[in-house]
């Protein structure tokens, strides 16, 4: 059974620090992998999405790896901004008509 | 674009009564619906998949005569919460898949349902 853990939970950083989001997944056989950005008491926004076949994607100061055989994937934020404050949730797809399975998040605070 | 619109946005009901959830793709045509609850500070989990034309399929531990799902056409798929209760509030999430699309999914804004 698929597990998707997301370290670490929580991360407070001062605005303008370099950041990085963990994600690992016990499974490596994933068609692709998503990062989603939500809000409080908010959907879900997509940020970028990997597929299995590729190493990494880039979204202006986001850019999210993927290592497929060691089941991880990181998210880094650059320049970190008081807006990039939510929750960013870490999400794999096992197949292509397969559901998507979640990680719990870590909650973003960044300090002005 | 490809922008998918829950109604209502939050909701409050009585208990012992059902809420009816909508969930529109507006701009695209959805092969797939997945709903989601979530509960507070948990991450989301997945409740049922449904494909237009078809019944929908419940993940382990769902009731499906107590969460109903319809998905009569490629734009809407509803959820309905009967005979609701209160340990049925939580934040309840629709994606949607594009015909053809891949498998990037695109979520709703969610609908807060509080039962008293």
């Amino acid at each position: 059974k698929q597990e998707v853990t997301q370290i670490p939970a929580a991360l407070s950083v001062p605005e303008g620090e370099n950041l990085v989001l963990n994600c690992s997944f016990t499974d490596s056989a994933i068609y692709n992998l998503q990062w989603f950005r939500q809000d409080p008491g908010k959907g879900l926004t997509s940020l970028l999405l990997i597929q299995s076949s590729q190493r990494e994607q880039t979204s202006g100061r986001l850019n999210a790896s993927l290592d497929k055989s060691s089941g991880r994937s990181t998210l880094y934020i650059a320049a970190s901004q008081p807006g990039d404050s939510a929750t960013y949730l870490c999400a794999v797809t096992m197949n292509r008509d397969d559901k998507i399975i979640f990680g719990k998040g870590t909650r973003l605070h960044i300090l002005p | 674009g490809a922008v998918v619109s829950q109604h209502p946005s939050w909701v409050i009901c009585k208990s012992g009564t059902s809420v009816k959830i909508e969930c529109r793709s507006l701009d695209f045509q959805a092969t797939t619906m997945f709903w989601y609850r979530q509960f507070p500070k948990q991450s989301l989990m997945l409740m049922a998949t449904s494909n237009e034309g078809s019944k929908a399929t419940y993940e382990q531990g769902v009731e499906k005569d107590k969460f109903l799902i319809n998905h009569a056409s490629l734009t809407l798929s509803t959820l309905t919460v009967t005979s609701a209760h209160p340990e049925d509030s939580s934040f309840y999430i629709c994606s949607a898949r594009k015909v053809g699309g891949g498998t990037e999914a695109f979520f709703g804004q969610g609908t807060r349902l509080t039962v008293v």
